[in-house]
């Protein structure tokens, strides 16, 4: 079976610009999560999905941090505008309900200039 | 973090040798979690441990967990080169897991 997969693994942006990245999860699986991951605060958790419906949305990160999961098998996040802030691995994962095991992709690497 | 909490720490050791790293909690759980993350990679279940467990083992791997003191522990037996990663505990509200900083493990061949 196919892993997560995420893409593009790297993403360089200017300041003030749009990125989309994108997320497919394990197939089967119901639950689906975005973090965002750096040296000094680890990993972070953005946004969480169970079939589709938006669980939690990350809190202080509301505001230019968009995740949607429009069908099962895939989901993207959107920053707009980006902020050299910004720059950090976003990581997928999925899950299968009330398993608690997280299958994770190999990451976004995101680099704000 | 205000569950799962390792200080980072950053630990170098001979390939062979034994290394056992901590973590600890704040709230309540029912699993605890350890992944392993290698570098370019995305974290890997290594082990997970229930509030009604107090060790598990996998291969070269044991967790211990007691939930008096809020604490879990990772043990790996006769490290090898490959087990150079970063090791993270997490713990878990339903689905959601909250991970520590990490423990960076560095063996040496």
């Amino acid at each position: 079976d196919a892993g997560v997969t995420q893409t593009p693994r790297h993403e360089v942006a200017e300041k003030g610009q749009t990125i989309i990245l994108k997320c497919e999860p394990v197939s089967g699986h119901n639950d689906l999560f975005w973090y965002r991951q750096t040296k000094i605060q680890g990993l972070e958790l953005l946004s969480y999905f169970r079939s589709k419906s938006l669980m939690e949305d990350g809190g202080a990160f509301k505001d230019r941090f968009k995740a949607e999961m429009l069908n099962s098998s895939f989901s993207t996040l959107k920053i707009q505008p980006t902020e050299p802030k910004d720059s950090a691995v976003y990581l997928c994962a999925s899950s299968l309900e009330n398993t608690g095991q997280l299958y994770f992709g190999e990451g976004s690497k995101l680099t704000v200039l | 973090s205000q569950w799962g909490e390792e200080n980072l720490q950053a630990l170098s050791i001979q390939e062979g040798e034994d290394v056992t790293m901590n973590c600890s909690y704040k709230t309540y759980t029912t699993v605890v979690q350890w992944y392993r993350q290698k570098s370019g990679k995305g974290p890997a279940q290594l082990i997970l441990i229930r509030s009604n467990e107090r060790e598990k083992r996998s291969g070269r791997l044991r967790a211990t967990l007691d939930t008096s003191s809020q604490s879990s522990s990772l043990s790996i037996t006769g490290t090898l080169a490959t087990d150079t990663a970063v090791y993270f505990c997490s713990n878990s509200a339903g689905n959601k897991l909250t991970f520590g900083i990490g423990t960076r493990v560095l063996v040496r061949p």
